[in-house]
């Protein structure tokens, strides 16, 4: 357990509003990750950073944008949110051991845009 | 590029039957490869992992062996219980900043 929260947990908003996500994490990992989650497609990266204030695309990131101005949060924005951005956002961090490394989760946030 | 491929759910057991869900890959160079599983209305927990080829990953029961010649990783449970009951995701590091690369997940329902 990495101490990942998220917030908040469940939200719906309206087309067009932006929204902002947040990833919270207490084990001073650098390296985290936004993925969303959808039917029959799995988990997808959307965003991730390497250190504060270092960011790249993942595979769909369209759409959104992050910040980390702190180790331990990690900011996913859809600055105009659409009806397929509807689904399940989930954080995760990098632990490394040695010369392998694991990816721990939060509990996710589900978002509906209507 | 990479890309893991899982076979299709749903899947149905009796309790204490045998589990087997099938994962194959596609990778340049050498990937970690992992099964994750997710309880309903939770996160990812990793379930187990494996580094290197041959190598076997083993938790809760679950196993499964690193196949480079085959490149397969599938997952294996000797007698599965209701309490196995989950979503079930293969998954492969998928570039040098730790991203991980998933299956589309199997959903498996263990009956009483």
């Amino acid at each position: 357990d990495a101490g990942i929260t998220q917030s908040p947990r469940h939200k719906v908003t309206e087309t067009g509003t932006p929204v902002t996500l947040r990833c919270h994490q207490t084990e001073n990992h650098r390296y985290m990750y936004w993925y969303r989650q959808d039917p029959g497609h799995g988990l997808r990266l959307i965003h991730y950073s390497y250190g504060v204030k270092d960011t790249d695309k993942g595979e769909v990131s369209d759409g959104y944008s992050v910040s980390r101005s702190k180790t331990e949060d990690f900011l996913l924005t859809l600055e105009s949110a659409t009806s397929s951005q509807t689904s399940v956002y989930f954080c995760a961090t990098l632990e490394a051991h040695g010369s392998s490394y694991e990816q721990y989760f939060g509990p996710g946030t589900r978002l509906t845009v209507t | 590029g990479d890309s893991v491929t899982q076979m299709e759910g749903p899947v149905t057991l009796s309790e204490e039957a045998f589990l087997t869900i099938n994962c194959t890959y596609t990778a340049t160079g050498y990937p970690s490869l992992f099964w994750y599983v997710q309880y309903p209305g939770e996160g990812l927990q990793l379930l187990l992992k494996a580094t290197k080829a041959d190598d076997k990953g083993s938790n809760k029961g679950f196993e499964a062996t690193y196949r480079k010649e085959t490149t397969s990783f599938h997952l294996e449970k000797g007698s599965v219980q209701v309490s196995d009951s989950a979503v079930y995701f293969c998954a492969l590091t998928g570039g040098s900043q730790g991203n991980l690369i998933f299956g589309k997940g199997t959903k498996l329902s263990v009956k009483p």
